[in-house]
């Protein structure tokens, strides 16, 4: 059965630390995997990573994807108050289903 | 460009009822997925939605359907309401069906409570 595991579950760090969040994945014709932040409602869009070892980078956040261990990270940089939300890895699998993680709620304390 | 709306924003409903929730895609957008998101279970794939077509349906009981329009517009109804259906529905639309290439755009949500 196709599987999305994200770890830590929660995490909570000050203002200006460097976070690391993990998504390992089992599915079926892999696809493509996506990052999405969500703080209060809809989530929105971060990145999608199709290949591995290329960095996708937006100011302070970057993610890579090992297609060979089946595994993405999500790095956040000098974490601000405002990144304070539930994180979500999503993987695309060759059935078109998109099957997402149960998600990485962090909180950046000031 | 306006973004997915979804309408009502929240809902009350009794045991045993029917609801219809409704979703508008971002124009152009012709992929329209639906997820129920809880506290437990996280966000959980109904179904999607690609010119007018159900394309992909995940492990939800009959109770729950939905249909496309030829606008795109989609709607998700939920019969004979259960406790355990209270969540926030996400409505998700994308360019390509399958979210193939193209992220998900998600609207805020309609959170449904059935008392």
């Amino acid at each position: 059965e196709d599987k999305v595991v994200q770890s830590p579950l929660s995490l909570v760090v000050h203002e200006g630390d460097t976070v690391t969040l993990n998504c390992s994945y089992e599915v079926t014709n892999f696809r493509s995997l996506l990052w999405y932040k969500q703080e209060k409602k809809a989530p929105t869009f971060l990145f999608m990573l199709t290949s591995s070892g290329i960095e996708k980078k937006s100011g302070r956040l970057s993610s890579i994807l090992d297609k060979k261990e089946l595994f993405s990270i999500l790095n956040i940089t000098a974490t601000q108050t405002g990144d304070s939300a539930v994180y979500l890895c999503a993987v695309e699998a060759g059935n078109n289903d998109m099957r997402f993680g149960a998600g990485t709620r962090l909180t950046v304390k000031p | 460009k306006a973004g997915v709306t979804q309408t009502p924003r929240y809902l009350i409903k009794t045991r045993g009822q029917q609801v219809t929730l409704s979703c508008s895609p971002i124009s152009g957008h012709r992929s329209v997925s639906w997820y129920q998101q809880t506290p437990g279970q996280g966000l959980q794939f109904l179904f999607e939605y690609f010119s007018e077509t159900q394309r992909n349906k995940g492990n939800f009981p009959g109770r729950f359907s939905g249909r496309q329009f030829s606008n795109s517009r989609s709607e998700m109804n939920v019969s004979t309401l259960e406790l355990g259906d209270s969540a926030l529905y996400l409505c998700a639309s994308s360019l390509n069906p399958g979210g193939l290439n193209s992220p998900l755009h998600f609207g805020n949500g309609t959170r449904l409570t059935v008392t």
